[in-house]
């Protein structure tokens, strides 16, 4: 099974600060990767599928990018709604699917 | 408004089973592959299940045999029968709708809980 290894695993940053989480695949995947953001007691929302593309109502200071191992989300300015933990998963390997252990991003 | 409501969570013995059921609303639930993905208190989040438009189902390896998942499409109703349940298997469990074009979530329901406990 493919494995996602997510780094840090939490980070602390200050509203307006760029933050990078980064998600390493066990082996190549291509594009085949989503982002997700949850918060307290809420279900995940998708934010980034296929690496780099934006899902329809997210931000724009969200952004994917990377291919075949290696992937990161940015947000580029951080705002008091984006404290959340982040999830990566994969998908090339359909329907056989799995996650990240997920990045909290937490306020300094 | 795309919807997904689960029901059917609750408290149950070691080794008992239990039946989550999966309302969809808002879009065309036949033409779509769907899945559960459940979450343990305080953990990450891990795939159990996925079943595609044609009726094939799919599991990873720690509920294989032990859960199966169902569609109604006449009811736009999505299940998921749990047998043999283990402590493990303690979590919020999300029904979610595939991705039209990719294997991503996309929407989630809100999670129903599953306790597992003697």
């Amino acid at each position: 099974a493919i494995q996602l290894t997510q780094s840090p695993s939490s980070l602390s940053a200050s509203v307006g600060d760029r933050v990078t989480i980064t998600c390493r695949a066990s082996q190549g995947i291509s594009s085949a990767l989503a982002w997700y953001q949850q918060k307290p007691g809420k279900a995940p929302k998708l934010l980034i599928y296929d690496a780099s593309s934006l899902e329809s109502g997210v931000p724009s200071r969200f952004s994917g990018s990377g291919s075949g191992t290696d992937f990161t989300l940015t947000i580029s300015s951080l705002q008091p709604e984006d404290f959340a933990t982040y999830y990566c998963q994969q998908f090339n390997s359909y329907p056989l699917l799995t996650f990240g252990g997920g990045t909290k991003v937490e306020i300094k | 408004e795309v919807q997904l409501v689960e029901s059917g969570g609750g408290l149950v013995q070691p080794g008992g089973s239990l039946r989550l059921s999966c309302a969809a609303s808002g879009f065309t639930f036949s033409s779509y592959d769907m899945h559960w993905v459940r979450q343990a208190t305080g953990k990450g989040l891990e795939w159990v299940s996925a079943i595609g438009t044609a009726g094939d189902t799919y599991y990873p390896g720690s509920v294989k045999g032990r859960f199966t998942i169902s569609r109604e499409n006449a009811k736009n109703s999505l299940y998921l029968q749990m047998n043999s349940l283990r402590a493990g298997d303690t979590a919020v469990y999300y029904c979610a709708r595939g991705g039209k074009t990719g294997g991503w979530f996309d929407p989630w329901g809100q999670g129903t809980l599953v306790t597992v406990s003697s």
